[in-house]
């Protein structure tokens, strides 16, 4: 059985640009859901994603948007990148379950750098 | 918005001593969850509480959850170096679907 699996784990872009981080969630999960975490902060919740269809959205702007592909995995795209943009991006993958018990299972995370 | 504040922020213990961090929040919940962050990486599942559960134990780890003072800690007990971490609470709010909101996180640190 593989774990989340985030892609790439560190880069670095200017203000501006446009950035594609991707997750690749574990096997026989449904749903998965992105994270922004600053430094020395808690993760902060952008979206989530179950069976294709965004499935609840935190308090970030249009230009967070995101993909959930039939096989599961995910891409989260941020378009004009600000400097306070700069932050680990984690993802995490779930079974949605008529208990309503969502235990996540995380990757290692995304680092983006906005110079 | 953080909806878990945890206290303390910081911790630090020797080894073999006991941890206890704690987490208070300001809705009513259907459970709450601790995670753990070793260095800036992914978070890890810890243990998961339901709303009409007061007490939960796994390994070393007790979670205790009062929902009328809306607080849960976690006790970590005969602590060793392996669990310098930060350690968060996730809650998944009444009504708030499957999204789980984390609060500020406690950075424990286990010394020799």
């Amino acid at each position: 059985e593989t774990g989340v699996t985030q892609s790439p784990t560190h880069l670095i872009k200017t203000r501006g640009q446009q950035v594609t981080l991707r997750c690749s969630s574990q096997s026989g999960h449904n749903t998965v859901s992105w994270y922004q975490q600053a430094l020395g902060q808690g993760p902060q919740f952008i979206f989530q994603y179950y069976r294709e269809e965004e499935n609840g959205r935190g308090n970030f702007p249009p230009r967070f948007s995101g993909l959930q592909f039939p096989n599961y995995s995910s891409e989260l795209n941020v378009n004009a990148l600000e400097l306070d943009d700069s932050a680990l991006y984690l993802c995490a993958s779930s079974l949605i379950s008529s208990s309503g018990a969502n235990v996540l299972t995380f990757g290692a995370g995304s680092r983006l750098t906005v110079l | 918005s953080q909806q878990g504040e945890e206290d303390p922020q910081a911790l630090s213990i020797q080894e073999g001593e006991n941890a206890t961090m704690n987490c208070s929040y300001k809705t009513s919940i259907n459970n709450l969850q601790w995670y753990r962050q070793n260095s800036g990486r992914g978070l890890v599942h810890l243990i998961l509480i339901r709303s009409n559960e007061r007490e939960k134990h796994s390994g070393r780890l007790r979670v205790t959850l009062d929902t009328s003072k809306k607080s849960s800690s976690l006790l970590i007990t005969a602590s060793r170096a392996a669990d310098t971490a930060s350690y968060f609470c996730a809650l998944i709010l009444t009504g708030g679907g499957n999204k789980l909101t984390f609060g500020t996180g406690t950075q424990l640190k286990v010394e020799l």
